[in-house]
């Protein structure tokens, strides 16, 4: 069965600063995508990046950027230049055949 | 683009009556839709998968006869509380997802169900 584990419950960084999340996902899948949610005090989930297994390349989206390392099956997103609108819960998500599995969630602080 | 809808944002019951929660996806078609439930600060757990036109697909542990999911048409999958406990207190999620998979799932807003 996939599983997707985020190690670090809770995270804090200064403003302005860089800030990396860890994900490691496991599964005997080939073919499959993954994702970065963010979850505000709103609690609406939202996108933040996305990344497909088959691409080497790592998926960037402005001030988010992701380090995918497919052998060792790991996922971590970096945020850099840290602002107080990105504090917020950060889930991991795996997509794979049949269907999305979610990380235990970091929450991340953002310190002024 | 991708714009999920969610309905009621928050409701407040008494116990043994029935709530419904309405997810719709305006923008595009999704002939499958999730259910999610949400304890304050875990991660989501499926409860259900909603298919257009058949019966939902429901993970372990999860009782149908109390989350009733109907998806009606390819915009349209409704929760239905069945004679709601405090224990059913909790916040609920849709998602949905467009025809690519890369696209990944896009979200309700969230419904807060507060049993009393």
């Amino acid at each position: 069965a996939q599983t997707v584990t985020q190690s670090q419950p809770e995270m804090s960084v200064q403003e302005a600063e860089t800030v990396t999340l860890s994900c490691t996902y496991d599964t005997s899948e080939s073919d499959y995508y993954l994702f970065w949610y963010k979850q505000p005090p709103s609690r609406q989930m939202i996108l933040v990046i996305r990344q497909e297994a088959y691409k080497q390349q790592n998926a960037t989206e402005n001030r988010f950027s992701v380090n995918f390392q497919k052998a060792a099956k790991s996922f971590s997103l970096k945020i850099s230049d840290s602002q107080l609108g990105d504090a917020a819960m950060y889930f991991c998500a795996y997509r794979g055949r049949n269907q999305f599995y979610f990380g235990t969630g970091t929450s991340l602080t953002v310190i002024p | 683009g991708a714009v999920v809808s969610q309905h009621p944002s928050r409701v407040i019951c008494k116990s043994g009556t029935s709530v419904k929660i309405e997810c719709r996806s305006l923008d595009f078609q999704a002939t499958t839709m999730f259910w999610y439930r949400q304890f304050p600060k875990k991660s989501l757990m499926l409860m259900a998968t909603s298919n257009e036109g058949s019966k939902a697909t429901y993970e372990q542990g999860v009782e149908k006869d109390k989350f009733l999911i109907n998806h009606a048409s390819l915009t349209l999958s409704t929760l239905t509380v069945t004679s709601a406990h405090p224990e059913d207190s909790s916040f609920y999620i849709c998602s949905a997802r467009p025809g690519q998979d890369v696209l990944g799932l896009f979200f309700g807003s969230g419904t807060q169900l507060s049993v009393l």
